[in-house]
C-alpha cells in the first residue's frame, strides 16, 4: 500500500501546455517536499512546504500544500522541454522529523517541442 | 563540493554473491539513508542513520545490512544477493531535521543487476 499516491504516473504534453500533478494521502505530514529527477541522476529538491494551505512559486512552477496537510499539488504553467523528468513528492511524518521521508511513486513528465 | 558520492555506478552480481555499496558525504550531515528505486514504486527506504554508531530499519530492510562507524560513510551490504534486489540504489544525507533549509541530498545512484 502506497502511503503517498501520485497522479498521473505518466504525462506527455506539448510545449506551452499547463499541467498539474497531485500527491494525496490519508495521513497527515509535518512537511512535504517535491523533487525532480533526471535520468542517471539522483533526485534534486525543488521545494519544501510546511504550513497547511501554503503556496510557493518557483518561476513557472506553483506548489500547494493542502489545508489539512494530507495532500499537495504541483502546477506547471507553459511547460517547456526542459521540464521533462520524474517528479517525486515526499512527506515527513511526526514532530521529531528524523528526515525519514516517504516518497510517492513519481510522475514521469515528457514535454514535446 | 563533492556532496554525496556513491560507488560503484554499475554492478552485476550472481545470485548468492555478496557486495558492499559505498556512500560518502562531505557535508558533515548527521542523517544518512539508503533508498531503492524500482519502476512504479518511487523510492523506498531501506536503512537510515541519525549519527555515527546509530542505525535503524526503514520500509524494506530485509537482505541488507548497514553500519555507521564515521559521520562521513554509510555503506550498504548485501550478504547474499537475490534477483529481487535488482534495482537502483540511492544514498542520501541531510542535517538531522529535514526542514525547508535542509533538503535531502542524493548521490547519483548505483544500478545493481542480480542474475
Amino acid at each position: 500500500t502506497q502511503l503517498l499516491e501520485q497522479s498521473p504516473q505518466f504525462l506527455s504534453i506539448q510545449e506551452g501546455e499547463n499541467l498539474t500533478v497531485y500527491c494525496n494521502s490519508s495521513s497527515v505530514f509535518s512537511s512535504l517536499q517535491w523533487y525532480r529527477q533526471e535520468p542517471g541522476e539522483g533526485p534534486v529538491l525543488l521545494v519544501t512546504v510546511v504550513t497547511g494551505g501554503e503556496v510557493k512559486k518557483l518561476k513557472r512552477l506553483t506548489f500547494q500544500f493542502g489545508d489539512a496537510r494530507k495532500d499537495s499539488s504541483l502546477h506547471i504553467t507553459a511547460a517547456q522541454p526542459g521540464d521533462t523528468g520524474l517528479y517525486l513528492c515526499a512527506g515527513a511524518r511526526g514532530s521529531s522529523n528524523t528526515g525519514k521521508l516517504i516518497f510517492g511513486q513519481g510522475t514521469t513528465l515528457q514535454v514535446k517541442p | 563540493n563533492a556532496g554525496v558520492t556513491q560507488t560503484p555506478k554499475f554492478q552485476v552480481l550472481k545470485t548468492g554473491q555478496s557486495m558492499t555499496l559505498q556512500c560518502a558525504q562531505d557535508m558533515n550531515h548527521e542523517y544518512m539513508s539508503w533508498y531503492r528505486q524500482d519502476p512504479g514504486m518511487g523510492l523506498r527506504l531501506i536503512h537510515y542513520s541519525v549519527g555515527a554508531g546509530i542505525t535503524d530499519q526503514g520500509e524494506v530492510p530485509n537482505g541488507y545490512n548497514v553500519s555507521r562507524s564515521t559521520t562521513e560513510d554509510f555503506p550498504l551490504r548485501l550478504l547474499s544477493a537475490a534477483p529481487s534486489q535488482t534495482s537502483v540504489y540511492f544514498c542520501a544525507s541531510s542535517t538531522y531535521r529535514v526542514t525547508r533549509n535542509s533538503p535531502l541530498h542524493f548521490g547519483n545512484g548505483t544500478r545493481l543487476t542480480v542474475t
